[in-house]
């Protein structure tokens, strides 16, 4: 079956670590994105990439990295320096090039880090 | 980066009753989506607008595209206790633009 997984579901990490967020798509998607979700605040913007070896900046990218070496794949590290690690991490994808009025986000299932 | 003024933050309603939410822009988006999460998992897509003025339906579902660009509500008819969950509007500027996202409507359904 065509779709996203994040791994792992539960993520637990000691402040001052850095840690890597796996995203995988088999959907053939160009774009994938990074979002971080707090209770109370919707989706923000973390990264993106709208295709292989480039990424941009979302609203919210201090503290975190990614890279974008394989189509299918768009890892996210969360650095020591972000402030406020603990969230809930969603990652979607979209194909671009589809014909239609709009371009539907896929979504994986997250991953909650938690850092103690 | 903006986000949407998405309203109620909650709402707690008895199974049976309707539910509306809406969000509203300071500025103009061309397409108006509506996700709905379940506990613990990504959202999924429940309906796209990208007409002014549009109203659609999916099953007890109605969504609507203000006349103005800057707004959308959504109506949930005669709720089910697998409604509950976290509404998100979300507003597209162009096709292949990023999405923004309001702050989402957490529906709780007492059976």
């Amino acid at each position: 079956d065509g779709g996203i997984t994040q791994s792992p579901k539960y993520l637990f990490r000691k402040e001052g670590q850095n840690v890597t967020l796996s995203c995988e798509q088999n959907l053939n998607h160009d774009a994938m994105y990074w979002y971080r979700q707090d209770p109370g605040q919707g989706l923000r913007l973390i990264y993106y990439s709208q295709i292989v070896n480039d990424f941009q900046k979302g609203d919210i990218a201090e503290g975190y990295s990614v890279s974008r070496e394989k189509k299918e794949s768009f890892p996210l590290t969360v650095t020591s320096a972000q402030k406020n690690p603990t969230a809930f991490y969603l990652c979607a994808s979209t194909d671009p090039r589809l014909a239609g009025p709009y371009n539907e986000q896929f979504f994986g299932p997250g991953t909650r880090l938690t850092v103690l | 980066g903006q986000q949407l003024n998405q309203s109620p933050q909650s709402m707690f309603i008895q199974e049976g009753e309707d539910v509306s939410m809406n969000c509203t822009s300071s500025s103009i988006f061309n397409t108006w989506l509506w996700y709905k999460q379940d506990p613990g998992e990504g959202p999924v897509l429940l309906i796209a607008l990208y007409k002014a003025g549009e109203l659609t339906s999916n099953g007890r579902l109605t969504a609507q595209f203000g006349i103005t660009r800057k707004d959308s509500f959504l109506n949930i008819s005669a709720s089910i206790p697998s409604d509950v969950g976290i509404y998100f509007c979300a507003g597209q500027v162009r096709r292949g633009s990023r999405l923004t996202f309001g702050e989402g409507t957490q529906l709780t359904v007492n059976p």
